[in-house]
């Protein structure tokens, strides 16, 4: 069965960094991107961009380039999320997810990762 | 950047009641559309991809139709355990993703 499972709350101060791992289990991780994605209080859910496991190929959403890094580690079937200069306004929910079946629609998502910046 | 525009952003209906919810795009995105459930305090899943296609083990009272701009989410005969909030989605292969805005649905 096919499991994403990332990593617990965070609670940073603004100014500080976070980095959120997305561990994979049940498929091969190397064949599908691991996208993520984030949903703060009152907002509606936001694509933050992707990554190719299998070659390390990144797309960020313009909202975040610059300030985010996303990363895997195939030996350990890991992904990584690593926010930059956190502010009041990334105090939110963080989803890792991938499309297993249809492109571009995300039938299987991580638990959520809480990060309050504060 | 493609806008994803649903509406209403809430409703309130009474179980058994047929429930409509509609995304609109700010252009042509052809069947890219994908349709998410979130309850409160889980993690959203899937339940329509491709415009009007029932992911595997949703209930056949969920259906969804559209193309191009304009995309309906129905809800036939709504049920006390559809309490949530549901988002469309676009994807394209530049790659870039957006979701509405979110309807929440209650039960009166």
């Amino acid at each position: 069965q096919v499991h994403l499972v990332q990593s617990g709350a965070e609670v940073q101060k603004p100014g500080a960094s976070v980095k959120i791992s997305c561990g994979a289990s049940g498929y091969s991780f190397d064949v599908y991107a691991i996208h993520w994605v984030r949903l703060a209080p009152g907002q509606r859910l936001e694509w933050m961009g992707r990554i190719n496991p299998g070659d390390g190929d990144t797309k960020y959403s313009q909202n975040f380039q610059g300030r985010v890094t996303f990363s895997a580690d195939t030996s350990a079937n890991t992904a990584y999320m690593e926010l930059r200069s956190l502010r009041s306004e990334d105090t939110a929910v963080y989803y890792c997810a991938i499309g297993m079946v249809i492109f571009g629609a995300f039938d299987t998502w991580g638990q959520g990762t809480m990060v309050i910046v504060s | 950047d493609i806008q994803m525009t649903q509406s209403p952003s809430s409703l309130s209906a009474s179980v058994g009641d047929r429930v409509t919810i509609t995304c609109q795009a700010s252009q042509d995105i052809t069947n890219y559309l994908n349709w998410y459930q979130q309850k409160p305090g889980k993690v959203p899943k899937l339940l329509i991809y491709d415009a009007s296609n029932l992911e595997t083990g949703v209930p056949a009272r969920f259906s969804g139709s559209g193309f191009g701009t304009d995309f309906t989410l129905t809800i036939n005969s709504v049920q006390p355990e559809d309490i949530a909030t549901y988002y469309c989605q676009q994807y394209d292969r530049v790659p870039r993703a957006t979701f509405g805005q979110g309807t929440k649905v209650e039960i009166k």
